[in-house]
């Protein structure tokens, strides 16, 4: 079955510092959507990207959809300590009529200041 | 989203228990599911369902079963509660008009010794 991969799975970084999360999937995905969970939180929607090669900005946050729509990235730049939680990527198989979204583990980031 | 209501919030049960979470939603959206997070392991499908008369299991439904009792509202019950069912649940809810993108509700914590 399909699967998504996340890396690294926790991310200590300096405040002010830059830093990138990727995501893996085995399968073609139709889209990628990003995820960020707050420390005892829910899951809150960031953004979704459909095109092959697609790149987004939201701030100080950089998204990208790879060529083979197999594979995402997050960049974050300057973080600031509002960053810390999990991001998750989550993606439906390109090749579903109706998409489930396959979740990856997550990338726990943690600020230090 | 305070649009997607779950009770409640925190549960602790004992092994062989029925227990019901509940969940509603304000959003007028067809579509509720219910995930299960585990530390490290993301978010994983339990069940979904497009419309109160349609309901399909997702990846993990073995141990539980639910009920679609109007668009709004969405249960999900653990008939005989073991204590690998200890883990975070979150129902959401998506509008194929808006991509798909999940709203999530706030979550229930459950405990099963």
């Amino acid at each position: 079955g399909q699967q998504v991969m996340q890396i690294p799975q926790y991310q200590h970084v300096q405040e002010g510092e830059d830093f990138t999360t990727y995501c893996n999937s085995s399968t073609t995905l139709s889209n990628i959507q990003w995820y960020k969970q707050r420390p005892g939180g829910h899951p809150v929607f960031l953004i979704q990207l459909v095109k092959s090669g697609e790149v987004k900005k939201q701030k100080r946050l950089t998204f990208q959809f790879g060529e083979a729509k197999k594979n995402s990235s997050l960049h974050i730049t300057a973080t600031q300590t509002t960053d810390v939680g999990t991001y998750f990527c989550a993606g439906p198989p390109a090749t579903d009529s109706w998409g489930k979204l396959q979740f990856g583990a997550g990338t726990q980031v943690v600020v230090t200041p | 989203d305070a649009d997607v209501t779950q009770t409640p919030r925190n549960r602790i049960t004992k092994t062989g228990k029925r227990i019901m979470l509940e969940c509603s939603q304000t959003k007028g959206h067809d579509r509720m599911y219910w995930y299960r997070q585990d530390p490290g392991l993301g978010l994983r499908l339990i069940y979904y369902s497009f419309d109160v008369k349609d309901i399909n299991k997702g990846e993990i439904s073995d141990g539980y079963s639910v009920s679609r009792q109007a668009q709004a509202k969405f249960s999900l019950s653990l008939e005989s509660a073991i204590p690998n069912q200890t883990a975070l649940y979150f129902c959401a809810t998506s509008d194929p008009g808006y991509g798909e993108k999940l709203f999530f509700g706030s979550g229930t914590q459950l405990s099963v010794l």
